[in-house]
């Protein structure tokens, strides 16, 4: 069984980089059609999909984002992570980590789910 | 930019039936746009209850089953209970490897 666990600092000045990981467990990031999604929840507000990394280390990201996102995989680590750059207090969220899942051939599934990391972006 | 929508807040009595829907702002959804529905209680990360529009994740109560209904996708809770009342978000598949979020619904069951 797979297990998703963020981490990362909890508060981030203005204007700097947000960097967070994904630790898996219970399966690797190197194999498999998956991809690795990083989703963000402001206090109170709906969720926000930021982007995803293929299996193969091809990347998708949200228009909104995109000029400040980057996401990798650390397969040697079982791991991915998220660098968002040049904050402000509009990036203050719960982030989350999951994996979509193939199948049949056509048919994503998000699942499973980390528990989330509550970053803060305040001086 | 793609907007889906949900309706912000919806109630059902216990063992009645609601349905919640998950729309595009210009456009309608269809099974191409791979519906997924997510269930979060505060604090808690989101579950997945349905993806590709109608297959159950594993572990959901079979009171829960997803659809297309007109330009719109549905989840739809069949005999609803307390432990249902819940956020509900959809998520649209909108091409070029992009994914949108719906604003979700607040269900109260009382």
């Amino acid at each position: 069984q797979v297990h998703l666990q963020e981490s990362g600092p909890g508060l981030v000045k203005p204007s700097q980089t947000l960097s967070l990981t994904c630790a898996v467990s219970g399966g690797s990031t190197s194999t498999g059609n998956y991809h690795w999604t990083w989703i963000r929840q402001a206090a109170g507000k709906g969720l926000q999909w930021m982007g995803r990394i293929h299996t193969s280390g091809s990347a998708d990201y949200n228009p909104s984002l995109k000029s400040r996102l980057t996401i990798w995989l650390d397969t040697s680590r079982h791991r991915f992570s998220l660098s968002l750059s040049s904050v402000t207090a509009a990036d203050t969220a719960m982030y989350f980590c999951t994996r979509q899942t193939l199948h049949d051939g056509i048919d994503w599934e998000f699942d499973p789910w980390g528990q989330g990391a509550l970053v803060t972006v305040s001086s | 930019q793609t907007v889906v929508t949900q309706e912000p807040s919806f109630s059902v009595s216990p063992g009645g039936t609601v349905t919640l829907t998950c729309g595009l702002r210009y456009g309608s959804v269809s099974g191409s746009h791979f519906p997924n529905w997510f269930q979060q209680t505060p604090g808690q990360a989101p579950r997945t209850i349905i993806y590709s529009t109608h297959i159950r994740s594993s572990g959901v109560p079979d009171r829960f089953s997803g659809s297309i209904l007109g330009k719109k996708a549905a989840l739809t809770i069949t005999g609803a209970q307390a432990e249902d009342e819940s956020d509900y978000y959809c998520v649209l598949y909108v091409g070029s490897g992009i994914w949108v979020f719906g604003g979700g619904t607040k269900l109260t069951v009382l």
